[in-house]
């Protein structure tokens, strides 16, 4: 199955534009993968966010703000969350996941802890 | 509203089987299509998912871990459970379920609603 790497930690500005990564091992390719964000606040359960898995095939999840999105960079083989307009209230950590068809398994990056300055 | 809930032991010694419960509020396990799912997160770490099981009884596990899960619900209480066997303190960590819905088109589940979790230490 696939691993999943983000970088362990990313700040920005507030008011600023965040690009947080999510990059497939080697032998997967990331068009091949339905890419799933979620965000956890401290002591909180995870929040779905959205997906990404083409520009036809995206979806947002129920209340999560237009400022988030997703892609994908193919040449990095990478998953992408992009944030907008940086908030304080975005400080928190990034998870992004995929299932894997073949061994029905699902797998998380190991998160990205994004702190707004 | 839909709600899940986490409840279980706290603390258990090495080699102990927890079993943990997943009570669901606002939504029926015997819907078509509803599915549960067993995440788990050690302190500090990342999410780690554990389990499946859908409402039509198939069973899904994480390859690492899949010989000491075993997921299973009663679908008259609206109760998912996870047994975990032979736990050790690297298992100490904020067990989550989550509800998990299957995308339309790919059936690729998904976990959009998260109960708060429960703790669960090991140690002796």
């Amino acid at each position: 199955q696939p691993v999943l790497t983000q970088p362990s930690s990313h700040s920005a500005s507030s008011g600023a534009s965040v690009r947080l990564t999510c990059m497939l091992s080697s032998g997967f390719s990331v068009g091949d993968f339905w890419i799933r964000w979620y965000q956890q606040n401290p002591g909180n359960p995870p929040r779905y966010l959205l997906y990404y898995h083409t520009d036809f095939n995206k979806g947002q999840g129920s209340g999560v703000p237009s400022r988030f999105s997703g892609s994908n960079d193919a040449s990095a083989n990478a998953g992408i969350l992009h944030i907008s307009g940086l908030q304080p209230e975005d400080e928190a950590d990034y998870y992004c996941g995929t299932w894997h068809s073949k061994s029905k398994s699902w797998v998380f990056g190991g998160g990205t802890k994004l702190t707004v300055l | 509203q839909v709600t899940l809930r986490e409840s279980g032991p706290a603390l258990l010694k090495p080699t102990q089987t927890l079993t943990l419960t997943c009570t669901l509020s606002g939504l029926s396990l015997s819907t078509g299509g509803l599915c549960v799912s067993w995440i788990r997160q050690s302190p500090g770490k990342a999410l780690e998912w554990l389990a499946r099981i859908d409402w039509d009884d198939d069973e899904y596990y994480s390859t690492t871990l899949k010989t000491r899960l075993t997921i299973s619900k009663d679908t008259s209480k609206n109760q998912v459970f996870l047994t975990v066997t032979d736990m050790d303190p690297a298992d100490s960590a904020t067990y989550y379920c989550a509800r998990t819905l299957l995308a339309g088109g790919t059936g690729y589940p998904f976990f959009d609603i998260w109960g708060q979790g429960t703790i669960v230490t090991v140690s002796s």
